[in-house]
């Protein structure tokens, strides 16, 4: 069974930083991986979408990669800003569901 | 504006009393879906539907159940209630089952009592 899981569970950062957050699946036979972005009692927003074939996908100040050989995706945000601040999600698809991570807090500080 | 529409955003009902969760989508998209998020357990799927009158069990469908008589529609019904189904529920839609983006709905938030 998919197993998804994000580092760090939450991270605080100063405005103006570049960070990557982490992703990473245990079954390699996916479609594609979705990364979202919650704000607190919201629904979900589509930052990026990477399909199998691909390795990057870039939006603005957001570029996520795709390692499926080794399980694993990164976000990079560049250049923070406290608008970025809420969880981050990633989710891989395989057929008829997506899975997701627990999810990255990030809290980006003026 | 495209979008993915559910309806109540939040609702607070008894245990055992019938409710039904409505979703709508405007992007004439075949494949819906439910997910319930909780804390520490993430999103989990419910039920999905690949397309007009084709549904099947996600991960966690005991309790619910969910029709697709329309392609834009897809209601999620909770028959009796009970207190471990507090929770947030999402509809999400995309084109296909498959390579295409998921696009959610803004959730709602269920509790009962």
């Amino acid at each position: 069974k998919q197993e998804v899981t994000q580092i760090p569970a939450a991270l605080s950062v100063p405005e103006g930083e570049n960070l990557v957050l982490n992703c990473s699946f245990t079954d390699s036979a996916i479609y594609n991986l979705q990364w979202f972005r919650q704000d607190p009692g919201k629904g979900l927003t589509s930052l990026l979408l990477i399909q199998s074939s691909q390795r990057e996908q870039t939006s603005g100040r957001l570029n996520a990669s795709l390692d499926k050989s080794s399980g694993r995706s990164t976000l990079y945000i560049a250049a923070s800003q406290p608008g970025d601040s809420a969880t981050y999600l990633c989710a891989v698809c395989a057929g008829n569901m997506l899975t997701f991570g627990g999810g990255t807090r990030l809290m980006v500080k003026p | 504006e495209a979008q993915v529409t559910q309806n109540p955003r939040y609702l607070i009902t008894v245990t055992g009393k019938k409710l039904t969760v409505t979703c709508s989508q405007n992007m004439n998209h075949e494949y819906m879906s439910w997910y319930r998020q909780d804390p520490g357990l993430g999103l989990r799927q419910i039920y999905y539907s690949m397309n007009v009158e084709a549904t099947d069990k996600g991960d966690v469908p005991e309790g619910y159940k969910v029709s697709r008589k329309e392609k834009r529609n897809f209601p999620l019904i909770l028959e009796s209630p009970s207190p471990n189904q507090t929770s947030l529920y999402f509809c999400a839609s995309s084109l296909r089952e498959g390579y295409t983006e998921a696009f959610f709905g803004q959730g709602t938030r269920l509790t009962v009592v």
